[in-house]
């Protein structure tokens, strides 16, 4: 997997977009960009994944740009439920007969919404 | 409801007693992962596996055993716990759809061995 550098913490207000972004820049052809959200004692939970350019869901929206050595994962609006610590992963993730997967969450970026 | 299940959520333990931590899920998904995870390190991933009665390690596989003898469940074996497993655990399960991968979590067991 290729190795990615997020910033440990970020804070924000309530009701601002937020941006974290997350470098990687030995990322291969085939690797897919990965964000993770994780509340404290909780398990993390997926957010959204991409290849290039952007991707928007319900949630987030995740910007690629066209060398893929960076990304960067924008929440619209946080509110304080948005608190929590965020994971990049990037990695070959497709699945195939005995290829196994091997998934390495770094430390995260921790996002701290204030009132 | 799609979940991942858990058994038990806390556990303290003393250090050479076998232990089992189960993990089931509903989704029918074919992988499911381990991991672990502890302050200033992360979720490092155990063991994982891609179908019944197929395994591989992870990054910290040692102290461990998995099974995968029924799609659904895929428990986490401490054959001698010893101190350093100490740690909150996770279990994944996960699919690839459309060009997505995506991992679904557990609520975590936490194991202290004394």
């Amino acid at each position: 997997l290729a190795k990615t550098t997020q910033p440990i913490s970020m804070d924000s207000y309530e009701g601002q977009e937020v941006n974290i972004t997350c470098s990687h820049n030995n990322i291969a052809t085939n690797d897919y960009i990965t964000w993770y959200q994780q509340f404290p004692s909780q398990g993390p939970r997926f957010i959204i994944q991409g290849y290039k350019t952007k991707v928007t869901n319900e949630v987030a929206s995740l910007f690629i740009p066209a060398d893929r050595k960076s990304s960067t994962l924008s929440l619209p609006r946080v509110s304080l439920s948005d608190t929590a610590v965020y994971y990049c992963l990037v990695g070959d993730f497709i699945p195939r007969d005995n290829y196994g997967q091997n998934f390495v969450f770094g430390p995260g970026t921790r996002l701290s919404v204030l009132p | 409801e799609a979940q991942v299940t858990q058994n038990p959520r806390y556990l303290i333990t003393v250090t050479g007693k076998k232990l089992t931590v189960t993990c089931s899920q509903n989704m029918n998904h074919e992988y499911m992962s381990w991991y672990r995870q502890d302050p200033g390190l992360g979720l490092r991933q155990i063991y994982y596996s891609m179908n019944v009665e197929v395994t591989d390690k992870g990054d910290v596989p040692e102290g461990y055993k998995v099974s995968r003898k029924e799609k659904r469940n895929f428990p986490l074996i401490l054959e001698s716990p010893s101190p350093n497993q100490t740690s909150l655990y996770f279990c994944a399960s996960s699919y690839y759809r459309d060009r997505v991968y995506e991992q679904y979590f557990g609520p975590g067991t936490r194991l202290t061995v004394t």
